[in-house]
């Protein structure tokens, strides 16, 4: 069965500061993983994702994740946070882009 | 891109009454759609998929007698709350994905917010 696991409830940088939301995963066979983001009050935006392919990923909005199968990692990064990416984010994992199995969520400040 | 619309918003009614929820492919066509429940600062729930011309499949803990899904077209999913009780206040999100394309991403809509008061 796969899993998620996102490190790290809270995460707050200042704006112009690096971001960096850490997402790792448990699969028996290679995964699809998702970044997904979500602001108040509102369903999910995909950010971006893996399946095939390249392993660092570039989404939306200035961001991207690397996907590193020795780490089982796939954290998302931004090189500059800006105040509009303050929000929640969700990592989420499937084999095959049905049944998604989302993580706990990281929510994301950013102080000017 | 792909649109998922849902509606309503938001809905407040009292308890024991029943509250549908529609869930609708505007620009793409879904034989499968996706319910989750969102409780406050927490993750997505998957509830059931909901299978067009089909019965939806049901998670493991989630009542398909209390939560009725009817997909009667490749566009259109509906998610009724029957007798609706205030533990069952939460934030419902259905997603969809476009099957005529490889290796499509859920779309998500942008949730409705039930209060059973």
């Amino acid at each position: 069965a796969q899993s998620v696991t996102q490190l790290g409830s809270h995460v707050s940088v200042s704006e112009g500061a690096l971001v960096l939301l850490r997402c790792n995963y448990s699969s028996s066979v290679p995964p699809y993983l998702f970044w997904y983001v979500q602001y108040p009050n509102q369903g999910l935006q995909l950010l971006l994702k893996y399946t095939t392919g390249a392993t660092l990923v570039k989404g939306i909005n200035g961001f991207e994740a690397e996907f590193k199968k020795s780490e089982t990692s796939f954290h998302l990064t931004k090189p500059s946070a800006h105040m509009s990416d303050a929000a929640e984010y969700f990592c989420a994992v499937t084999l095959n882009t049905d049944k998604l199995i989302f993580g706990t969520g990281t929510r994301l400040q950013v102080f000017p | 891109g792909a649109v998922v619309s849902q509606h309503p918003s938001w809905v407040i009614c009292k308890s024991g009454t029943s509250v549908k929820i529609e869930c609708r492919s505007l620009d793409f066509q879904a034989t499968t759609m996706f319910w989750y429940r969102q409780f406050p600062k927490q993750s997505l729930m998957l509830m059931a998929t909901s299978n067009e011309g089909s019965k939806a499949t049901y998670e493991q803990g989630v009542e398909k007698d209390k939560f009725l899904i009817n997909h009667a077209s490749l566009t259109l999913s509906t998610l009724t709350v029957t007798s609706a009780h205030p533990e069952d206040s939460s934030f419902y999100i259905c997603s969809a994905r476009d099957q005529g394309r490889a290796n499509q991403p859920q779309h998500f809509g942008d949730g409705t917010r039930l209060s059973i008061l």
